[in-house]
């Protein structure tokens, strides 16, 4: 129940194409949904995140759009960029469990110029 | 203002040995979180400290340990090093400890010869 799943394991996009990364989780008490890009060499950095209160949140080219009935959230990235190529982590936590987050396994995107 | 820092980047030890990581948080963040990460696992908790207490604890064992001192700096030990603790150690910072942003530090390159 605690798992977090997330897909594709990879994707290729082309510049200028839209990327879409989706993750589901089971534990009805997650409340707090953020996306993070790792390059390589570098910690996770956070990019976006949302709570259930919302069904979609948008900052610049990235976009969250969250199901709370089918227990979903996607991350789309517009305008796909080379300099976004990175392993894009989703990751949820629940406000009991204090500040341990439960990652997805990653996707590793790949944007070609 | 500056980001969260992991000393050292890159550590090298043998199995049995012990070790200790530190980090610095943001200035400000009075919760500092560990992860671990590897290929095969992905990103996993560790524990969380909040005003020099143990929060939360994932399930690792027990020759995992850390503390936080009352600068909110924290350290992350490691005895009895075994070839599987090879891994990213990444320390996390966040302003309180129930569903807030975290902030990740680059992380400690753990390798186990």
């Amino acid at each position: 129940q605690q798992q977090v799943k997330q897909s594709p394991q990879s994707l290729i996009v082309q510049k200028g194409g839209i990327s879409i990364i989706n993750c589901a989780y089971e534990n009805t008490a997650f409340d707090y949904f953020p996306w993070y890009q790792q390059f390589p060499g570098k910690g996770p950095a956070l990019l976006i995140a949302i709570r259930p209160d919302v069904s979609e949140k948008k900052e610049g080219r990235f976009t969250i759009s969250f199901n709370k009935s089918a227990k979903q959230f996607s991350l789309h990235i517009m305008d796909s960029q080379p300099g976004d190529s990175a392993t894009y982590f989703c990751a949820a936590s629940a406000y009991n469990y204090g500040q341990n987050f439960v990652f997805g396994p990653g996707t590793r995107l790949s944007v070609l110029p | 203002k500056a980001g969260v820092t992991q000393t050292p980047r890159y550590l090298i030890k043998t199995r049995g040995q012990q070790v200790t990581l530190s980090c610095s948080p943001i200035s400000g963040h009075r919760s500092v979180s560990w992860y671990q990460q590897t290929p095969g696992q992905g990103l996993q908790f560790l524990f969380e400290y909040f005003s020099e207490t143990q929060r939360n604890k994932g399930n690792f064992p027990g020759r995992f340990s850390g503390r936080q001192f009352s600068n909110s700096r924290s350290e992350m030990n490691v005895s009895t090093l075994e070839l599987g603790d090879s891994a990213l150690y990444l320390c996390a910072s966040s302003l309180g400890s129930n569903n807030q942003p975290q902030h990740f530090g680059d992380g400690t390159r753990l390798s186990i010869l």
